[in-house]
Protein backbone atom coordinates (compact mmCIF):
# COMPACT_ATOMS: atom_id res chain seq x y z
CA UNK A 1 0.00 0.00 0.00
CA UNK A 2 1.05 3.68 -0.83
CA UNK A 3 2.30 5.82 2.19
CA UNK A 4 4.84 6.03 4.55
CA UNK A 5 6.25 3.87 7.33
CA UNK A 6 8.95 3.29 9.58
CA UNK A 7 10.77 0.40 11.32
CA UNK A 8 11.24 -1.03 13.79
CA UNK A 9 7.91 0.39 15.56
CA UNK A 10 9.66 0.14 18.89
CA UNK A 11 13.13 -0.36 20.07
CA UNK A 12 15.21 -0.79 23.20
CA UNK A 13 19.05 -0.53 22.66
CA UNK A 14 21.90 0.37 25.51
CA UNK A 15 23.74 3.28 26.10
CA UNK A 16 26.97 3.07 23.22
CA UNK A 17 25.13 1.38 20.70
CA UNK A 18 24.73 2.13 17.27
CA UNK A 19 20.60 2.61 16.17
CA UNK A 20 19.54 2.88 12.70
CA UNK A 21 16.05 3.83 12.48
CA UNK A 22 14.16 3.45 9.01
CA UNK A 23 11.55 5.30 7.35
CA UNK A 24 10.05 4.74 4.07
CA UNK A 25 7.65 6.65 1.46
CA UNK A 26 6.30 5.50 -1.76
CA UNK A 27 4.42 8.81 -3.11
CA UNK A 28 8.02 9.74 -4.58
CA UNK A 29 7.94 13.04 -2.46
CA UNK A 30 11.03 14.97 -2.28
CA UNK A 31 11.21 16.14 0.94
CA UNK A 32 11.57 13.83 3.81
CA UNK A 33 11.93 14.41 7.70
CA UNK A 34 13.22 13.71 10.71
CA UNK A 35 11.03 14.74 14.21
CA UNK A 36 11.63 13.55 17.62
CA UNK A 37 8.77 14.05 20.17
CA UNK A 38 9.19 14.27 24.12
CA UNK A 39 7.18 15.03 27.11
CA UNK A 40 6.74 19.08 27.25
CA UNK A 41 8.38 19.85 23.91
CA UNK A 42 6.09 18.71 21.08
CA UNK A 43 7.76 17.86 18.31
CA UNK A 44 11.23 18.94 16.95
CA UNK A 45 12.94 18.86 13.64
CA UNK A 46 16.42 17.10 13.60
CA UNK A 47 17.03 16.40 9.91
CA UNK A 48 15.32 16.56 6.81
CA UNK A 49 16.16 16.55 3.22
CA UNK A 50 15.08 17.81 -0.16
CA UNK A 51 16.35 15.37 -2.64
CA UNK A 52 18.60 12.33 -2.77
CA UNK A 53 21.90 13.18 -1.24
CA UNK A 54 20.72 16.69 -0.12
CA UNK A 55 20.15 16.83 3.89
CA UNK A 56 20.61 19.84 6.50
CA UNK A 57 20.06 20.05 10.03
CA UNK A 58 17.06 20.78 12.00
CA UNK A 59 16.28 22.32 15.09
CA UNK A 60 17.91 19.24 17.14
CA UNK A 61 20.54 17.59 14.92
CA UNK A 62 23.51 16.56 17.53
CA UNK A 63 24.20 12.41 17.81
CA UNK A 64 22.37 12.00 14.82
CA UNK A 65 23.31 11.58 11.18
CA UNK A 66 20.95 11.17 8.17
CA UNK A 67 21.33 9.95 4.60
CA UNK A 68 19.58 9.64 1.51
CA UNK A 69 21.01 7.73 -1.50
CA UNK A 70 17.56 6.69 -2.59
CA UNK A 71 14.37 9.21 -2.67
CA UNK A 72 12.20 6.55 -1.07
CA UNK A 73 14.29 5.67 1.99
CA UNK A 74 15.46 8.32 4.47
CA UNK A 75 17.99 6.41 7.44
CA UNK A 76 18.65 8.07 10.75
CA UNK A 77 21.09 7.10 12.86
CA UNK A 78 22.35 7.20 16.51
CA UNK A 79 25.88 6.39 16.39
CA UNK A 80 26.28 6.14 19.91
CA UNK A 81 22.67 6.25 21.93
CA UNK A 82 22.47 8.46 25.01
CA UNK A 83 19.53 8.12 27.42
CA UNK A 84 18.38 11.34 26.25
CA UNK A 85 17.50 10.27 22.96
CA UNK A 86 14.98 8.06 24.24
CA UNK A 87 12.25 9.28 22.50
CA UNK A 88 9.55 8.47 19.59
CA UNK A 89 10.83 9.55 16.30
CA UNK A 90 8.16 10.14 13.46
CA UNK A 91 9.56 10.16 9.74
CA UNK A 92 7.58 12.77 7.54
CA UNK A 93 7.22 13.23 3.35
CA UNK A 94 5.94 16.11 1.72
CA UNK A 95 5.88 17.11 -2.06
CA UNK A 96 7.69 20.37 -2.32
CA UNK A 97 8.73 21.03 1.51
CA UNK A 98 9.53 24.51 2.15
CA UNK A 99 9.20 25.84 -1.59
CA UNK A 100 5.62 26.37 -1.09
CA UNK A 101 3.89 27.12 1.78
CA UNK A 102 0.74 25.05 1.26
CA UNK A 103 2.48 22.09 0.81
CA UNK A 104 1.55 19.50 3.67
CA UNK A 105 4.00 17.14 5.31
CA UNK A 106 2.42 13.45 6.09
CA UNK A 107 3.59 11.22 9.10
CA UNK A 108 4.56 7.97 9.35
CA UNK A 109 3.78 6.28 12.96
CA UNK A 110 6.34 7.00 14.80
CA UNK A 111 9.42 4.74 16.52
CA UNK A 112 9.30 4.30 20.30
CA UNK A 113 13.22 3.92 21.09
CA UNK A 114 14.16 3.37 24.68
CA UNK A 115 18.25 3.61 25.66
CA UNK A 116 19.05 2.06 28.70
CA UNK B 1 10.01 28.44 19.24
CA UNK B 2 5.96 28.01 18.67
CA UNK B 3 4.67 31.51 17.64
CA UNK B 4 1.05 29.97 18.79
CA UNK B 5 -0.61 29.92 22.23
CA UNK B 6 -3.22 27.19 22.75
CA UNK B 7 -5.36 26.11 26.00
CA UNK B 8 -3.98 23.22 27.19
CA UNK B 9 -7.13 21.25 27.42
CA UNK B 10 -10.66 21.31 26.79
CA UNK B 11 -13.64 19.05 26.65
CA UNK B 12 -16.50 18.52 23.85
CA UNK B 13 -19.63 16.66 24.31
CA UNK B 14 -20.10 14.24 21.61
CA UNK B 15 -22.17 14.92 18.83
CA UNK B 16 -21.79 19.29 19.42
CA UNK B 17 -19.40 20.95 17.95
CA UNK B 18 -16.02 21.63 18.95
CA UNK B 19 -14.30 24.88 19.11
CA UNK B 20 -10.85 24.77 19.39
CA UNK B 21 -8.80 28.71 19.52
CA UNK B 22 -5.53 29.55 18.64
CA UNK B 23 -3.44 32.70 19.09
CA UNK B 24 -0.93 33.79 16.71
CA UNK B 25 -0.45 37.56 17.18
CA UNK B 26 2.96 37.80 15.59
CA UNK B 27 1.98 35.95 12.40
CA UNK B 28 3.05 37.65 9.18
CA UNK B 29 1.47 38.22 6.36
CA UNK B 30 3.08 35.71 4.09
CA UNK B 31 2.99 33.01 6.83
CA UNK B 32 -0.17 30.19 7.17
CA UNK B 33 -2.19 28.44 9.77
CA UNK B 34 -1.88 24.39 9.83
CA UNK B 35 -3.92 22.29 12.00
CA UNK B 36 -3.05 19.08 12.75
CA UNK B 37 -3.98 16.22 15.42
CA UNK B 38 -2.41 13.34 17.22
CA UNK B 39 -4.22 10.81 18.03
CA UNK B 40 -2.82 8.58 21.16
CA UNK B 41 0.86 9.09 20.13
CA UNK B 42 0.38 8.19 16.07
CA UNK B 43 1.77 9.93 13.98
CA UNK B 44 0.25 13.93 13.74
CA UNK B 45 -2.57 14.02 10.54
CA UNK B 46 -2.92 17.04 8.66
CA UNK B 47 -6.19 18.35 9.28
CA UNK B 48 -6.69 22.02 7.65
CA UNK B 49 -4.87 25.07 6.49
CA UNK B 50 -5.55 28.78 5.64
CA UNK B 51 -3.98 32.06 4.94
CA UNK B 52 -7.05 34.43 4.95
CA UNK B 53 -9.67 33.03 4.55
CA UNK B 54 -11.87 30.57 6.03
CA UNK B 55 -11.54 27.23 4.69
CA UNK B 56 -14.04 24.16 4.88
CA UNK B 57 -13.00 20.35 3.91
CA UNK B 58 -14.32 17.05 4.94
CA UNK B 59 -13.02 17.09 8.24
CA UNK B 60 -12.91 20.41 9.82
CA UNK B 61 -13.78 24.08 9.29
CA UNK B 62 -11.56 26.89 10.01
CA UNK B 63 -11.86 30.37 10.86
CA UNK B 64 -9.33 33.02 10.77
CA UNK B 65 -9.87 36.81 12.06
CA UNK B 66 -9.43 39.28 9.69
CA UNK B 67 -6.41 40.61 11.35
CA UNK B 68 -5.14 37.36 11.32
CA UNK B 69 -4.08 37.58 14.88
CA UNK B 70 -6.33 34.57 15.76
CA UNK B 71 -7.93 31.39 14.65
CA UNK B 72 -10.62 28.73 15.37
CA UNK B 73 -10.54 25.15 14.04
CA UNK B 74 -13.98 23.33 14.58
CA UNK B 75 -15.09 20.18 14.32
CA UNK B 76 -18.87 20.46 13.80
CA UNK B 77 -20.17 16.73 15.14
CA UNK B 78 -17.69 15.83 17.71
CA UNK B 79 -17.03 12.30 18.03
CA UNK B 80 -15.22 9.70 20.23
CA UNK B 81 -12.59 9.09 17.95
CA UNK B 82 -11.96 13.13 17.54
CA UNK B 83 -10.09 12.59 21.28
CA UNK B 84 -6.80 14.01 20.25
CA UNK B 85 -4.34 16.54 21.11
CA UNK B 86 -4.65 19.54 17.86
CA UNK B 87 -1.44 21.36 17.17
CA UNK B 88 -2.25 24.91 15.70
CA UNK B 89 1.18 26.00 13.50
CA UNK B 90 2.45 28.86 11.66
CA UNK B 91 4.49 28.06 8.93
CA UNK B 92 6.27 30.74 7.15
CA UNK B 93 5.56 30.71 3.34
CA UNK B 94 9.40 29.49 2.77
CA UNK B 95 10.75 27.32 5.73
CA UNK B 96 10.36 23.65 6.06
CA UNK B 97 10.06 23.24 9.75
CA UNK B 98 6.64 23.10 11.28
CA UNK B 99 6.85 24.33 15.08
CA UNK B 100 4.40 21.71 16.63
CA UNK B 101 4.65 23.32 20.31
CA UNK B 102 2.79 21.37 22.55
CA UNK B 103 -1.20 21.44 21.65
CA UNK B 104 -4.64 21.13 23.12
CA UNK B 105 -5.93 18.23 24.35
CA UNK B 106 -9.04 17.65 23.07
CA UNK B 107 -11.29 15.15 25.21
CA UNK B 108 -14.72 14.32 23.37
CA UNK B 109 -17.05 13.13 26.43
CA UNK B 110 -19.74 10.74 25.73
Amino acid sequence: DAGITQSPRYKITETGRQVTLMCHQTWSHSYMFWYRQDLGHGLRLIYYSAAADITDKGEVPDGYVVSRSKTENFPLTLESATRSQTSVYFCASSGRGGQVATDTQYFGPGTRLTVL
Amino acid sequence: DAKTTQPTSMDCAEGRAANLPCNHSTISGNEYVYWYRQIHSQGPQYIIHGLKNNETNEMASLIITEDRKSSTLILPHATLRDTAVYYCIVRVAYGNQFYFGTGTSLTVIP
